[in-house]
């Protein structure tokens, strides 16, 4: 069964920017969460997507933004990028709810804004 | 704001037995403990998850004390290949909205020596 599978794996942007980053999750997974890994803040949780609807929230402004298909893919959408949004963005797929369901992550899409 | 905190750092020697804590309050009563491992450029892999007491897997044993304000993830027999930065989960819910916050811990970076 293949992984997670994240899309792009490495982006340059400058400041002012967007940037959309893809997530396929593994097949039969309904739910899709969103992570920022920084040295300085470690591991940060951005949101939740279920059956196409945002279920949980983490503390990030707006600019960041998500959605969900049928197909349970997901999209990440960073707007206006500073440069403190240089950082490894992490998505992950479970079964169910990820509170109560093993997550399974993929590699990764790394993020550096000039 | 809750904290889920790690020591920051641990070597140990190849054969022996390495236990690692994670202390967490304010974690959702009904949602499980999980614990990943994290080698550099990769994302999170799953270890082992609990809800209480103790789990058993191939590689892990957790333990989960009653008030579940702690767990302790043990790697039994750790190799030069478990040098790693480690990583426990935990959600964090609020009654009132019904929403879920996945925190990770600080993390923890083992170093196994020959």
């Amino acid at each position: 069964k293949a992984g997670v599978t994240q899309t792009p794996r490495y982006l340059i942007k400058t400041r002012g920017q967007q940037v959309t980053l893809s997530c396929s999750p593994i097949s039969g997974h309904r739910s899709v969460s969103w992570y920022q890994q920084t040295p300085g803040q470690g591991l940060q949780f951005l949101f939740e997507y279920f059956s196409e609807t945002q279920r949980n929230k983490g503390n990030f402004p707006g600019r960041f933004s998500g959605r969900q298909f049928s197909n349970s893919r997901s999209e990440m959408n960073v707007s206006t990028l500073e440069l403190g949004d240089s950082a490894l963005y992490l998505c992950a797929s479970s079964l169910g709810v990820a509170g109560k369901n093993i997550q399974y992550f993929g590699a990764g899409t790394r993020l550096s804004v000039l | 704001l809750a904290k889920t905190t790690q020591p920051i750092s641990m070597d140990s020697y190849e054969g022996q037995e390495v236990n690692i804590t994670c202390s967490h309050n304010n974690i959702a009563t009904n949602d499980y403990i999980t614990w990943y491992q994290q080698f550099p450029s990769q994302g999170p892999r799953f270890i082992i998850q609990g809800y209480k007491t103790k789990v058993t897997n191939e590689v892990a044993s957790l333990f989960i004390p009653a008030d579940r304000k702690s767990s302790t993830l043990s790697l039994p027999r750790v190799s030069l290949s478990d040098t790693a930065v480690y990583y426990c989960l935990v959600a964090l819910g609020d009654t009132t909205s019904g929403t879920y916050k996945y925190i990770f811990g600080t993390g923890t970076r083992l170093k196994v020596l020959a």
